[in-house]
């Protein structure tokens, strides 16, 4: 079962370039989510998407943008890399959205560092 | 809104000992709280949760008592081994959420 696959798993970006992470899951999920990882805080929301055609943004925000390209894709954007994004970045989904109390399943991680 | 504080660790054990991480919450309503574990090099596993005041999560000899009255979950394991070295995350989910807040995470040694 593969889950919550992401690509790339490593990618080192100059800063101002662009480029997309990809994020596909085969559980038939209706929610999925963006989340990055930075020592000693833990993950944080970057945009997540409660169901195909919905997108709402998380606690961070700012320099990314989203695309739920349908049920099982949901891709991140990063239009101007900076290096304060430098991070590893995961994707999950997750069964139902609200009112649910199911966990989320996590993809391996993109680590990206910009230079 | 709603937040996780846990214990940041570092935590280095010998095999055998006992393991107890903490985790307090802040939260409106009845949120549902998580463990999750990354192993290195790997994304997030759920390890256990619960769903309810007093609910006792358990997993892999891990376990976890919500606790509404001092908002906390803290997680628990009598005989810790290599294979348990890993970052533990705590995380709640509210009950009109969509999303997971984590904690910061704790990063876990365990030398044999």
């Amino acid at each position: 079962n593969a889950g919550v696959t992401q690509t790339p798993k490593f990618q080192v970006l100059k800063t101002g370039q662009s480029m997309t992470l990809q994020c596909a899951q085969d559980m038939n999920h209706n929610s999925m989510y963006w989340y990055r990882q930075d020592p000693g805080m833990g993950l944080r929301l970057i945009y997540y998407s409660a169901s195909e055609g919905t997108t709402d943004k998380g606690e961070v925000p700012n320099g990314y943008n989203v695309s739920r390209l349908n049920k099982r894709e949901f891709s991140l954007r990063l239009e101007s890399a900076a290096p304060s994004q430098t991070s590893v970045y995961f994707c999950a989904s997750s069964e139902k959205g609200n009112r649910e109390n199911t966990e989320a399943f996590f993809g391996q991680g993109t680590r990206l560092t910009v230079v | 809104g709603n937040s996780v504080t846990q214990m940041e660790g570092p935590v280095t054990l010998s095999e055998e000992a006992f393991l107890t991480i903490n985790c307090t919450y802040t939260a409106t309503g009845y949120p549902s709280l998580f463990w999750y574990v990354q192993y290195p090099g790997e994304g997030l596993q759920l390890l256990l949760k619960a769903t309810k005041a007093d609910d006792k999560g358990s997993n892999k000899g891990f376990e976890a008592t919500y606790r509404k009255e001092t908002t906390s979950f803290h997680l628990e394991k009598g005989s810790v081994q290599v294979s348990d070295s890993a970052v533990y995350f705590c995380a709640l989910k509210g009950s009109n959420d969509y999303k997971l807040s984590f904690g910061a995470g704790t990063t876990v040694t365990v030398r044999a």
